[in-house]
């Protein structure tokens, strides 16, 4: 069956030390994303790609980085220049198309729990 | 920049109906999304609406007024396992080459026997 897969679900992390969390999808979608969700905050967006070796900062890309090697994965690595990073982290991935009624619907991951111990 | 208003938290019966309401404002505006989000889990698509009017879809529809910036989620024959948030997202304008859509805070749904 498609989907995404994250990896690891719960990950535990001392200040000072960069974690990657892991994205993998066999949608074949073109569009990756990642968000951060915080109680009673919605979801916020990170960094999108649209394209291999592409990628755009969203709206809370600070601390943060990503790569986009291959079509099929999309990892964040959380840095020690993230002040909060304790958070649940969602990795999605759409068509893309443009506005389109397909376009940019997401499918998401199961997340990942990063807790700052 | 872009404006999404949800209530936080809403309670109702099992078997009942229950609305819940979705402001925003954006510029540009390209579709309204709906999804569900069971507790420390993955979001699911719930319904998609750029027209104004109501999507039926089972026991959930959604609705859609361009003109007041306003959308609705309406579960009917409310279940135990409709206990969950659920999230407005909208698709504003043209940013980056994308129509990325932007999430509100997400209602908290109760329903209770």
């Amino acid at each position: 069956d498609g989907g995404i897969t994250q990896s690891p679900k719960y990950l535990f992390r001392k200040e000072g030390q960069n974690v990657t969390l892991s994205c993998e999808q066999n949608l074949n979608h073109d569009a990756m994303y990642w968000y951060r969700q915080d109680p009673g905050q919605g979801l916020r967006l990170i960094y999108y790609s649209q394209i291999v070796n592409d990628f755009q900062k969203g709206d809370i890309a600070e601390g943060y980085s990503v790569s986009r090697e291959k079509k099929e994965s999309f990892p964040l690595t959380v840095t020690s220049a993230q002040k909060n990073p304790t958070a649940f982290y969602l990795c999605a991935s759409s068509i893309m198309g443009g506005r389109t009624s397909g376009a940019n619907v997401l499918t998401f991951g199961a997340g990942s729990r990063l807790t700052v111990l | 920049g872009q404006n999404i208003d949800q209530p936080t938290e809403m309670t109702a019966t099992e078997g009942a109906i229950v609305q819940i309401n979705c402001t925003y404002q954006t510029s540009g505006f390209n579709g309204l999304f709906w999804y569900q989000q069971h507790a420390g889990e993955a979001p699911t698509f719930l319904s998609y609406n750029v027209l104004d009017g109501l999507e039926e879809k089972g026991r959930f529809s959604s609705f859609l007024s361009r003109s007041k910036g306003y959308s609705y989620l309406l579960l009917k024959e409310l279940q135990m396992k409709d206990s969950a948030s659920y999230l407005c997202a909208v698709r504003g304008g043209l940013s980056g080459g994308s129509y990325i859509p932007t999430f509100g805070r997400g209602t908290s749904l109760i329903v209770h026997p």
